[in-house]
């Protein structure tokens, strides 16, 4: 168990709609990342948060945002889903920011879109 | 930008064995350096890390990796494999800007036949 927390672990929902995956990161840990992993595109970096605020910024789709909130747990919301858009999205977190810091990742929200 | 290329999309080794899976990396600096392991169904487990120092590093469950510069290699290895070990393995390389995010490599799925 790495200690970080994502929920749900299963969704399923149809095209079009909108969903929030949530993570709570280890305790202690500031920084959170979210990562996209496909069947096609493989493991890709959506974005970086630390301490509330955006860190840094992958291939995240504008229809994609998320957040970090006061009490450091992220989420990261989908709009217009699209079919292509189903996925194993991970969470990861790290105790600081900065390059080379080691990130410990939850087990995944797999969401299929019908 | 930076990218990791694993060779070997599949890979098939008896139990005992040594194994030796294969990650070359592109980056302009010196790369911070990962090998995860994915589980079915699971998150992604850090096996070893390189940062700097020592070529040859030492991981979790037997498994180690060597970095070589002028390769632009992180090959992980483990001299007896266990039929425990099948799951498939990511190499990936860490930016030191501001953010940490990982660039992962496509993959390698280890089977282990009895």
């Amino acid at each position: 168990d790495s200690g970080v927390t994502q929920t749900p672990k299963h969704l399923i929902t149809a095209t079009g709609q909108r969903v929030t995956l949530r993570c709570s990161p280890r305790s202690g840990d500031l920084s959170v990342y979210w990562y996209q992993q496909s069947l096609d595109q493989g493991l890709q970096f959506l974005i970086q948060y630390y301490n509330g605020e955006e860190r840094a910024k992958g291939n995240i789709l504008e229809r994609f945002s998320a957040q970090q909130f006061p009490d450091l747990h992220s989420e990261l919301n989908l709009s217009s889903l699209e079919l292509g858009d189903s996925a194993l999205y991970f969470c990861a977190s790290s105790v600081a920011p900065g390059g080379g810091t080691e990130a410990f990742f939850g087990q995944g929200t797999r969401l299929t879109v019908v | 930008a930076q990218s990791v290329t694993q060779p070997d999309i599949h890979i098939t080794v008896s139990e005992g064995a040594s194994l030796e899976l294969r990650c070359n990396y592109s980056y302009g600096a010196t790369p911070y350096l990962f090998w995860y392991v994915q589980s079915p169904g699971q998150g992604l487990q850090l096996l070893l890390k390189y940062f700097s120092g020592d070529t040859l590093v030492q991981g979790i469950k037997g498994f180690e990796a060597e970095f070589k510069r002028s390769q632009s290699s992180f090959n992980l290895r483990k001299p007896s494999v266990h039929w425990s070990d099948a799951a498939e393995y990511f190499c990936a390389v860490g930016s030191n800007n501001a953010g940490n995010m990982l660039t992962f490599g496509g993959g390698t799925r280890l089977m282990v036949k009895p």
